[in-house]
């Protein structure tokens, strides 16, 4: 099965706690990417690696660094949660970043901070 | 900067009744738009993306049509079904922004029979 794949899909933590979300696609892409949904549903681009090159790196506190060992998986850590970083993770792929390039999303990682 | 306003919160429609979802766009270049659909615990998926020349994308019954001069690109079924319902997200690329979507802020969409 080719796909995008997230782990986990939900982790509940407390402030002030490191998280670490891991995203790997079998789709033989070039290109991933990681949003936050947030409570509202609002979709917000946070990076975009293309071939394990950073190319988008939206306004997102320090707190978050994106990780890419190879060009098919991408994690995401955030190093102190805060409440206002509950949301839904989500990560998705891209054959190339072109302007046609369809991006396909995982599930999401579903994060609750206490 | 890129921008896309949606069709606020919900739109609830009886089941069989025409579907229309706007979607309208700021962008200083020449975008790309896209329609995503997301249901309920499932990841977003691409439904429909604009062309370059005049076609008219479909797909699922569902279509738009790119409105350079209004900036629209409104999403349109002729008769919406149960399992329509969802939430939908219209995005747009800029020609200048490789590999960035900008998304509206989604329209619920909610068929009842």
């Amino acid at each position: 099965e080719t796909a995008v794949f997230q782990t986990p899909n939900y982790h509940v933590t407390q402030v002030g706690n490191e998280v670490s979300f891991n995203c790997k696609q079998t789709l033989g892409h070039d290109t991933m990417y990681w949003y936050k949904q947030d409570s509202k549903k609002l979709l917000k681009i946070m990076f975009s690696y293309n071939n394990k090159q950073l190319i988008v790196n939206e306004t997102v506190p320090r707190r978050f660094s994106p990780q890419s060992s190879d060009k098919a998986h991408l994690n995401l850590r955030i190093k102190s949660v805060e409440p206002e970083d509950s949301a839904v993770y989500l990560c998705a792929s891209s054959y190339d970043w072109g302007n046609y390039a369809e991006q396909f999303f995982g599930p999401g990682t579903r994060l609750t901070v206490l | 900067g890129d921008s896309v306003t949606q069709t606020e919160g919900l739109v609830t429609l009886t089941e069989g009744l025409p579907v229309m979802l706007n979607c309208t766009y700021q962008s200083t270049y020449s975008p790309f738009l896209f329609w995503y659909v997301q249901h309920l615990n499932e990841a977003p998926k691409l439904l429909l993306k604009s062309f370059t020349d005049n076609k008219r994308p479909e797909h699922q019954g569902f279509h738009a049509t790119l409105h350079k001069s209004s900036s629209s690109f409104h999403l349109q079924k002729s008769s919406a079904q149960l399992s329509d319902s969802a939430l939908y997200y219209c995005a747009l690329r800029a020609s200048s922004s490789f590999s960035k979507l900008v998304f509206g802020q989604g329209t619920s969409l909610s068929v009842v029979p």
